[in-house]
């Protein structure tokens, strides 16, 4: 167990909808990075936060938002989703934002029809 | 730009062989950071080594050992006497401060240990 959680564990959803992926840090860790697993792209970082504030992105669609609370806690926003927008996303934590060990979250494993 | 070379798609051993996985990456930063995760069935991904551009020196950890070498941009991974709870997929990956440490992962490869 890595510390790190995040809900729900799977998501069915339809073409269209938006769904709203919740990670939790490990405790003490204040970065959080949202990465991408499809079996075409592979593992895609999608973006960063450090204690609050956005620092860095990737491969993010602009259809996706993140952002990162008080508490740490972060949550991915998914918009408009589309078929190939399913994938396993995962949340990795870090104590800062440096070349820390990123330690990852289960996945949250998401499937749009 | 930075990438992650890990030419071995799918490996096949059988119990107690040894077994190398492949990494080769690509940057042009003098300072780095390479790292080793492993992903089970189960889906998690779980850290397995950290090594910075500037230490060369080789990690052993029970069955399992890193060959890191500048020279060949190469950051090979070994597992002695394999076990069948060593099946998973294995992922290299590198990270460089340009893209805010962010971890730029090789496609993986993926290991079979058969009884």
């Amino acid at each position: 167990d890595s510390g790190v959680t995040q809900t729900p564990k799977h998501l069915i959803t339809a073409t269209g909808q938006r769904v709203t992926l919740r990670c939790s840090p490990r405790s003490g860790d204040l970065s959080v990075y949202w990465y991408q697993q499809s079996l075409d792209q592979g593992l895609q970082f999608l973006i960063q936060y450090y204690n609050g504030e956005e620092r860095a992105k990737g491969n993010i669609l602009e259809r996706f938002s993140a952002q990162q609370f008080p508490d740490l806690h972060s949550e991915l926003n998914l918009s408009s989703l589309e078929l190939g927008d399913s994938a396993l996303y995962f949340c990795a934590s870090s104590v800062g934002t440096n070349w820390e060990t990123q330690y990852f979250g289960p996945g949250t494993r998401l499937l749009v029809l | 730009a930075q990438k992650v070379t890990q030419a071995q798609t799918e490996i096949s051993v059988v119990e107690k062989e040894d077994v190398t996985l492949d990494c080769v990456y690509e940057t042009r930063d003098t300072t780095y950071y390479l790292f080793w995760y492993k992903q089970p069935p189960s889906g998690e991904l779980v850290f397995l080594i950290r090594r910075n551009s500037f230490d060369e020196q080789n990690e052993i950890s029970g069955r399992y050992s890193w060959n890191f070498q500048k020279s060949t941009s190469s950051f090979n991974f070994t597992i002695t006497a394999s076990q069948v709870v060593d099946s998973a997929v294995y992922f290299c990956a590198l990270s460089i401060s340009n893209s805010g440490y962010a971890l730029n992962f090789g496609k993986g490869t993926s290991l079979l240990v058969t009884p």
